[in-house]
């Protein structure tokens, strides 16, 4: 199974305020992944890093924000949250190589009143 | 922009029949593919993948999926589907030498006792 967590798993939280989701692995991958994911749809990637200090975005535009300071934490950071967050947030990490896998972790749900 | 289609959004089997669930993508250059799946409350884990060789790859639990480059069609299949094969499941494409992974919106497989 792989190791990849992600805090909170669920988060309601008010229209303004600033939120960070957490995303760690411990399996020393250099590369990770954001996506965003509505029900029914695909999964649109928002955030990807190759490593320390490398963060690019992703095809969908987002309003949120990355940082890459240590190998295994990829935290996502909205300053001001909107009704329009609302979605499930997946960080996924990939060993790279001629054929990548990613793993997943479990997901945060985050719903902005 | 890359697409990754899977026109089937929810099935519904009874036990023992088979199973084909499609996937087709727009990249026109060489890919790795995968598909995942997402048992009720876990996390998506890897079900197979594709990247050169034969074109017909086995993976976990008893599904394959046959790589048609002619069709750019990655179909996923199963023989004889259990109540445990219920899960939603995703089908993802890597193009070669890109460091993005292009996902379907998913097929909610439902298999009925």
């Amino acid at each position: 199974e792989a190791d990849i967590y992600q805090t909170p798993r669920y988060l309601v939280i008010g229209t303004g305020k600033k939120i960070t989701l957490e995303c760690s692995q411990t399996m020393g991958h250099d590369k990770m992944y954001w996506y965003q994911q509505d029900p029914g749809m695909e999964l649109h990637l928002i955030h990807y890093s190759y490593g320390v200090n490398s963060t690019e975005k992703g095809d969908l535009s987002s309003e949120s924000t990355v940082s890459r300071i240590r190998t295994e934490h990829f935290p996502l950071t909205l300053e001001s949250a909107r009704p329009s967050h609302t979605s499930q947030y997946l960080c996924a990490s990939s060993e790279g190589g001629a054929v990548e896998t990613q793993y997943f972790g479990p997901g945060t749900r985050l719903l902005v009143l | 922009a890359q697409s990754v289609s899977q026109h089937n959004h929810h099935v519904i089997l009874s036990e023992a029949a088979s199973l084909e669930l499609g996937c087709n993508y727009s990249y026109g250059g060489t890919v790795n593919l995968f598909w995942y799946v997402q048992y009720p409350g876990q996390h998506l884990q890897l079900l197979l993948k594709y990247f050169s060789g034969d074109p017909l790859v086995k993976g976990i639990k008893g599904f394959e999926a046959e790589f048609i480059k002619s069709k750019f069609s990655f179909n996923l299949r199963k023989p004889s589907v259990q109540w445990s094969d219920t899960a939603e499941y995703f089908c993802a494409v890597n193009p070669i030498n890109f460091n993005k992974f292009y996902f379907g919106s998913g097929t909610k497989l439902n298999v009925k006792p």
